[in-house]
């Protein structure tokens, strides 16, 4: 069973807040993901982070920030929600790289803005 | 560009078999994979394969053709538990997962 987890489950804020969206995981697993995911559409990458003080952006990174301070922690930042950041947050994490091992999701955030 | 095609939406009867199909379009191949979710839960891992053939784990299989840029994922012995979305993700040249839309599986008795 994945031990990986989010906070918060579900969020409603205004437009213009700062948010943090959390993700911990205890596996150990050096890589860890963003995803944002709406119905029924595909899953796109937001950040991702391959160890320690490594982090690189995905398709959709431009307005938002994500730290790796700690392995089990990866973070996710919105400087300033927009409605177009309503979505589903989806963390995941993975020790062989999504090439070969599998990624261990977390549960989700939804966010709704605003 | 990259491209990640399968059916939006399936119907099936309780106890029969189901074919979900994913053809793909990428820079480079290494691997593909197909995830099961649930409606409002996280996806979870099914089956990974890189090469051609026909991958067997219970009354799930998946199978692949390179060549042609194509997987299935076959369903047996259909249960209610089953329905759910059938995500096909395949990994590009740099490693990075190409997601499809899903496709939404209801079963009905």
């Amino acid at each position: 069973e994945a031990d990986i987890y989010q906070t918060p489950r579900y969020l409603v804020i205004g437009t213009g807040k700062k948010i943090t969206l959390e993700c911990s995981q205890t596996m150990g697993h050096d890589k860890m993901y963003w995803y944002q995911q709406d119905p029924g559409m595909e899953l796109h990458l937001i950040h991702y982070s391959y160890g320690v003080n490594s982090t690189e952006k995905g398709d959709l990174s431009s307005e938002s920030t994500v730290s790796r301070i700690r392995t089990e922690h990866f973070p996710l930042t919105l400087e300033s929600a927009r409605p177009s950041h309503t979505s589903q947050y989806l963390c995941a994490s993975s020790d062989g790289g999504a090439h070969t091992g599998e990624l261990f999701f977390g549960e989700g955030s939804r966010l709704t803005v605003l | 560009g990259q491209n990640i095609d399968q059916p939006t939406e399936m119907t099936a009867t309780e106890g029969a078999i189901v074919q979900i199909n994913c053809t793909y379009q990428t820079s480079g191949f290494n691997g593909l994979f197909w995830y099961q979710q649930h409606a409002g839960e996280a996806p979870t891992f099914l089956s990974y394969n890189v090469l051609d053939g026909l991958e067997e784990k219970g009354r799930f299989s998946s199978f692949l053709s390179r060549s042609k840029g194509y997987s299935y994922l076959l369903l047996k012995e259909l249960q209610m538990k089953d329905s759910a979305s059938y995500l096909c993700a395949v990994s590009d040249s740099n490693y990075q997962l190409i997601w499809g839309a899903g496709t939404k599986l209801i079963i009905k008795p």
